[in-house]
C-alpha cells in the first residue's frame, strides 16, 4: 500500500546529528500522525496534525519537532538526535472517525 | 491511567489450529477497540475495530474478535490458523468521546509464530 509513504525506510546517524523523517500520503485524510515503535512497548504518539495550522503533542514529545508543509506532507525532525531514539518510526493518516493507515515504516539508528 | 495489556509476548500455534490472542483495557469508559497486524518489514494493518454495538466483530483474513465489557477485554479469535498469519499483532484503544481515532494507545504486541 503505497497510500502513506516514508522516506528513508532506513538511517543510521550519529548521536547529535539533526535528522528529518518524511512523510507523503495519497489518501486524502486531513490528520497526519507520527509513531514509534519500541520492542515490548508498542506504539506510543509523537505528534499529530489535524491540518497545516494544528499541530499537536502526543504522549513523548520530547526531543522531536514536526512540521506540516502541505495536507499531504509531515515530516519528524531530531534536532540533535541521541541514541535512545533509535527505533522504528511510523507515519499514519486518517479522517474523522476512521481508522489510521500506516506507512511502511523508517527504522532509525543512532549510534 | 488509561492502559491496554496484552499478556502473551509470544504465542506458537500449529497451522490449522485456532487462534486466541489476549486483550485487557483500562479506561474510564467502554473506549474504541482495534486491532492490528504487523507483517515484517510492513506498517500496521487494521483488522477489525468495534465503535458499538454487536460485541462480536468481524473483521478481515477470516479474524474476528469479541468486546466484553465485564472483563474489559477485546479478544481477537480465528477458528484456523494459516502460516501467512505469522506477525505482530496489536490491540489499541481510542478515546470515544472524540472523533480523534486516530490518537491511540497501543499494547505491547504479541508476536504469533505459526508451525508446520
Amino acid at each position: 500500500d503505497a497510500d502513506v509513504t516514508q522516506t528513508p525506510r532506513n538511517r543510521i546517524t550519529k548521536t547529535g546529528k539533526r535528522i528529518m523523517l518524511e512523510c507523503s500520503q495519497t489518501k486524502g485524510h486531513d490528520r497526519m500522525y507520527w509513531y514509534r515503535q519500541d520492542p515490548g512497548l508498542g506504539l506510543r504518539l509523537i505528534y499529530y496534525s489535524f491540518d497545516v495550522k494544528d499541530i499537536n503533542k502526543g504522549e513523548i514529545s520530547d526531543g522531536y519537532s514536526v512540521s506540516r508543509q502541505a495536507q499531504a506532507k509531515f515530516s519528524l525532525s531530531l534536532e540533535s538526535a541521541i541514541p535512545n531514539q533509535t527505533a522504528l518510526y511510523f507515519c499514519a493518516t486518517s479522517d474523522p472517525g476512521t481508522e489510521l493507515h500506516f506507512g511502511n515504516g523508517t527504522r532509525l539508528t543512532v549510534t | 491511567a488509561q492502559s491496554v495489556t496484552q499478556p502473551d509476548i509470544h504465542i506458537t500455534v500449529s497451522e490449522g489450529a485456532s487462534l486466541e490472542l489476549r486483550c485487557n483495557y483500562s479506561y474510564g469508559a467502554t473506549p474504541y477497540l482495534f486491532w492490528y497486524v504487523q507483517s515484517p518489514g510492513q506498517g500496521l494493518q487494521l483488522l477489525l475495530k468495534y465503535f458499538s454495538g454487536d460485541t462480536l466483530v468481524q473483521g478481515i483474513k477470516g479474524f474476528e474478535a469479541e468486546f466484553k465489557r465485564s472483563q474489559s477485554s477485546f479478544n481477537l479469535r480465528k477458528p484456523s490458523v494459516h502460516w501467512s498469519d505469522a506477525a505482530e499483532y496489536f490491540c489499541a484503544v481510542g478515546d470515544p468521546f472524540s472523533s480523534n481515532t486516530g490518537k491511540l494507545i497501543f499494547g505491547q504486541g504479541t508476536t504469533l509464530q505459526v508451525k508446520p
